[in-house]
């Protein structure tokens, strides 16, 4: 059964740090996202993207979140100065249409130290 | 503002007893209601899509309803296996793809 593949599972890096998670959507699905959970909390959206560019971010999507599909199955999102507050679960997903379902990876655990 | 409220936020059943999980929302417009499970320290796995009042899905001991105000997701005869956190998402409105989801409800079956 396809799935989202999400890279590494968990990374520790120290504050002020760069950090790229890495996803493989499923591979004919035409929707891609990047949702949070920080410990304890509710899973939060991040920002989609469709066509190459994004549709939609969040009010946590700011200047130092970035995303990118440098080929045609890899999807990355990229902090480029990582906070303690950074410190969360992060999950890909993709979905085959607007308004499906999405499939969501099994997260990178980030930890910002 | 849209929102999505799970209740209960934890459920302890005996296996085999039944029971229904809430998910209320207020929404400018559902464009579908998700369920989801979620096993600790993973990613959230894809249970049901409802789109319309009146809709139901079913997958064997789940049954997800919609009305206009809210879900239930109804677990009959559980297992231990089925201990899990269940959570509630929305989509709305019709120009959105984005996910609101609830706290969920955490779920735990005992033999």
């Amino acid at each position: 059964e396809p799935e989202v593949t999400q890279t590494p599972s968990h990374q520790v890096t120290q504050m002020g740090q760069e950090v790229i998670l890495r996803c493989v959507p499923i591979s004919n699905h035409l929707y891609f996202y990047w949702y949070r959970q920080i410990l304890g909390q509710k899973v939060e959206f991040l920002v989609s993207f469709y066509n190459n560019e994004i549709s939609e971010k969040s009010e946590i999507f700011d200047d130092q979140f970035s995303v990118e599909r440098p080929d045609g199955s890899n999807f990355t999102l990229k902090i480029r100065s990582t906070k303690l507050e950074d410190s969360a679960m992060y999950f890909c997903a993709s979905s085959r249409d607007s308004g499906t379902e999405a499939f969501f990876g099994q997260g990178t655990r980030l930890t910002v130290v | 503002e849209d929102q999505v409220t799970q209740s209960p936020e934890a459920l302890r059943l005996q296996e085999g007893e039944s029971s229904s999980l809430n998910c209320s929302y207020t929404v400018s417009g559902l464009r579908g209601l998700f369920w989801y499970r979620q096993d600790p320290g993973k990613g959230p796995e894809f249970l049901f899509t409802l789109y319309s009042a009146g809709e139901e899905k079913e997958k064997e001991r789940l049954k997800a309803t919609l009305t206009k105000k809210e879900s239930f997701l109804h677990i009959t005869a559980p297992k231990p296996e089925d201990s899990a956190t269940y959570l509630c998402a929305v989509q709305a409105p019709r120009n959105t793809d984005k996910l609101i989801f609830g706290t969920g409800t955490r779920l735990q079956v005992f033999p």
